[in-house]
Parts: structure tokens; sequence; C-alpha cells
């Protein structure tokens, strides 16, 4: 059961502009998500996070959108970068109730590609 | 500098051998965890630590065992019951369990059966 999903495994962008990568998620009580940027044999690095009595957060060019009642959120490169291209994981934890342990559950990754 | 070192990068285990990963932080972290990422299919979860002296299987422990002894290691054995143990394997760290906080990942170890 992928509680986490990424439907794209590759996004291509032009240097300069917007780089939209998506993320649905099923379980409900989900309610702390993050994203992170992985390049090949290094480990996650950690990009952006968003609470889920938010909707919005924003960190420079990177911005996270969360929309719960469509259990969907989004990250959002401007401008995008050559040195964006990555591969790029969502994960979620529920943390309320104390019972996740601040465990994450990932999303398959998508590989975006920001070309010059 | 403060961070998580994993170690070895790479690493070749015979079938049938045990191999055990090293991973340790000074970050001052309560909380540790292995994942095991496979081309398509994200990071799974292996085990995870929330103190000294305790930890829980995650979504795949089948084959794995862990110690957490002290605070600041916890090494992962691949032992020989695990069927496909060729895998890119990370360890992760993060204040505790419970916050709203961001998990810190080491560099990772390339593990391949021969």
């Amino acid at each position: 059961d992928q509680q986490v999903k990424q439907n794209s495994p590759s996004l291509s962008v032009q240097e300069g502009r917007i780089s939209i990568l998506n993320c649905d998620y099923t379980n409900s009580m989900f309610d702390y998500f993050l994203w992170y940027k992985k390049y090949p044999a290094e480990g996650p690095t950690f990009l952006i996070s968003i609470s889920s009595i938010k909707d919005k957060n924003e960190d420079g060019r990177f911005t996270v959108f969360l929309n719960k009642s469509a259990k969907h959120l989004s990250l959002h490169i401007v401008p995008s970068q050559p040195g964006d291209s990555a591969v790029y994981f969502c994960a979620a934890t529920a943390n309320a109730g104390g019972t996740s342990y601040g465990k994450l559950t990932f999303g398959q990754g998508t590989i975006l590609t920001v070309h010059p | 500098d403060g961070g998580i070192t994993q170690s070895p990068k790479y690493l070749f285990r015979k079938e049938g051998q045990n191999v055990t990963l090293s991973c340790e932080q000074n970050l001052n972290h309560d909380a540790m965890y292995w994942y095991r990422q496979d081309p398509g299919q994200g990071l799974r979860l292996i085990y995870y630590s929330q103190i000294v002296n305790d930890f829980q299987k995650g979504d795949i422990a089948e084959g794995y065992s862990v110690s957490r002894e002290k605070k600041e290691s916890f090494p992962l054995t691949v032992t020989s019951a695990q069927k496909n143990p060729t895998a890119f394997y990370l360890c992760a760290s993060k204040v505790t369990g419970l916050s709203n906080t961001e998990a810190f990942f080491g560099q990772g170890t390339r593990l391949t059966v021969v």
C-alpha cells in the first residue's frame, strides 16, 4: 500500500522557468510533510517542510503548497536552475498522538532535469 | 562539524555472510532510522530507535538486525536471511521522534552481494 505517491517519474524544465513537483497521500493521519533533494550515491538533503495547519510555506525559490482536502502537496521551484537537477522525494509523517516516532513515509521520487 | 557518518561507502558481501553497516551521529539526536533505497521505490524504513537500548521494526525488517547501545551509534547488520540485500542503505537521525523537524541523512552505503 503506497501511502505517498509521486506519479511523475521525471520532469524536464527550461532554466528560468517554474518546476512543479507533485505528491499525493492517502493517510489522513499525516500531519507534517517534507521535501528532500537527492543526488546519485548521496544521502537526501532537506529542502522545505509544511505542517498540516498551513497551506503554504515559502523559502527563497522554493514554495510548498498543501491541499488537505485533496490530500495533495506540490513543490514549486522558481526560477529553476541547472543545479536543481536531482531526484526530489516527498515524505510525510504523523506526529500527533506520538505513535509515529518520526517515521517518514517516502514517495518514489521525481527526477528533475533543468536544461540551460 | 556536526553530522551523520556512514561507513563504508561501498561494501561487497558474499552469499551467506552477515555484514554490519556503521552509522554515527554527533548531533545529539535521540531518534535514529535506517532506510533502504531501491530503484523506483523511494526509501523504505527498516528499523528505528527513539532512545538508547530501544528500537522498533520498520516496514521491511526481515533479515536485518540493529543495536542502540550508545546515543551516537546505530549499526545495522544485514544477515544471510535477507533475500535481496543489494541496495543503497541510508541512516538518518532527528532531534526527537515526536517533533515537527526534519531528519538528517548520512551519505549512504552501497551494499552489493557478489
